[in-house]
C-alpha cells in the first residue's frame, strides 16, 4: 500500500526559506523508474506543479520557480524534500507530494500540508 | 507553457450524464489525466492517458480525446460525484500544467 505524508512549518514569515518533508511507504525511491513530485494548490493559482525527483537523482523544476526550488531525497529513510527560498505571501498554499507514474500522472497523493506566509 | 482551459462549473441532476471538457493551448497527444477533488481532500486520479480508468475508479467515469480537446464523462452521475475535477497534461515532461478545475454540483 502506497502512502505519502507531507510535513512543514505551518507558518513562516516573508523572505524565509520553506522546508518540506514527504515521508512515504510502499515503494522505494532507489528503485528504477520511481519518481516523486511536489505540487501546490492556492486559491489564486489552482494546482501548480513544482518539481520532480527520480530514482537516479535526476531533478526537474517548474521553470517559473526554478531559481527558488531545491528538491532532494533520502532513500534510506523513504523521504523526499523540497526547499523554497525567499517565501512571499503569494506562496501561501497547500503543498502536496505525490508519486508520479507512467507518462506523468500522479497516482498517489499525500494529504497535503498548509503553509501560510505572513508577517 | 501549455494552458489547459476548463469550464468553471456545471450543475446536473443525479442519474444524468455529464461531460466535462478540457482544452489544451497546444497538442498534448494523449498525455492528459483527470483528477477528482472533494473539499478538504487531496486530488484523486480518475483517468490517465486520456482514456484509461485508474484502479478502483467506478466504470461510470470515462475519458476521451487526443491532441487539444479532451472530455471526462460521468454516466450516470451520483450524489457522491459532487467535487471539482481537474485535468493535467504531461506531454511536456519538463513542465506539467493543470486546468483551473470544473466544479460539479448536483441539482
Amino acid at each position: 500500500q502506497v502512502t505519502l505524508k507531507e510535513s512543514g512549518p505551518g507558518i513562516l514569515q516573508p523572505s524565509q526559506t520553506l522546508s518540506l518533508t514527504c515521508s512515504f511507504s510502499g515503494f522505494s525511491l532507489s528503485t528504477y523508474g520511481m519518481c516523486v513530485g511536489w505540487i501546490r494548490q492556492s486559491s489564486g493559482k489552482g494546482l501548480e506543479w513544482l518539481a520532480n525527483i527520480w530514482w537516479n537523482d535526476d531533478k526537474y523544476y517548474n521553470p517559473s520557480l526554478k531559481n527558488r526550488l531545491t528538491i532532494s531525497k533520502d532513500t534510506s529513510n523513504n523521504q523526499a524534500f523540497l526547499k523554497i527560498t525567499n517565501m512571499d505571501t503569494a506562496d501561501t498554499a497547500t503543498y502536496y507530494c505525490a508519486r508520479r507514474l507512467g507518462a506523468g500522472w500522479f497516482a498517489y497523493w499525500g494529504q497535503g500540508t498548509l503553509v501560510t506566509v505572513s508577517s | 507553457d501549455t494552458v489547459l482551459t476548463q469550464s468553471p462549473a456545471l450543475a446536473v441532476s443525479p442519474g444524468e450524464r455529464v461531460s466535462i471538457s478540457c482544452r489544451a493551448s497546444e497538442g498534448v497527444n494523449s498525455y492528459m489525466h483527470w483528477y477528482q477533488q472533494k473539499p478538504g481532500q487531496q486530488p484523486k486520479l480518475l483517468i490517465y492517458k486520456a482514456s484509461n480508468l485508474a484502479s478502483g475508479v467506478p466504470a461510470r467515469f470515462s475519458g476521451s480525446g487526443s491532441g487539444t480537446d479532451f472530455t471526462l464523462t460521468i454516466d450516470p452521475v451520483e450524489a457522491d460525484d459532487t467535487a471539482t475535477y481537474f485535468c493535467q497534461q504531461s506531454w511536456n515532461d519538463l513542465m506539467y500544467t493543470f486546468g483551473a478545475g470544473t466544479k460539479l454540483e448536483l441539482k
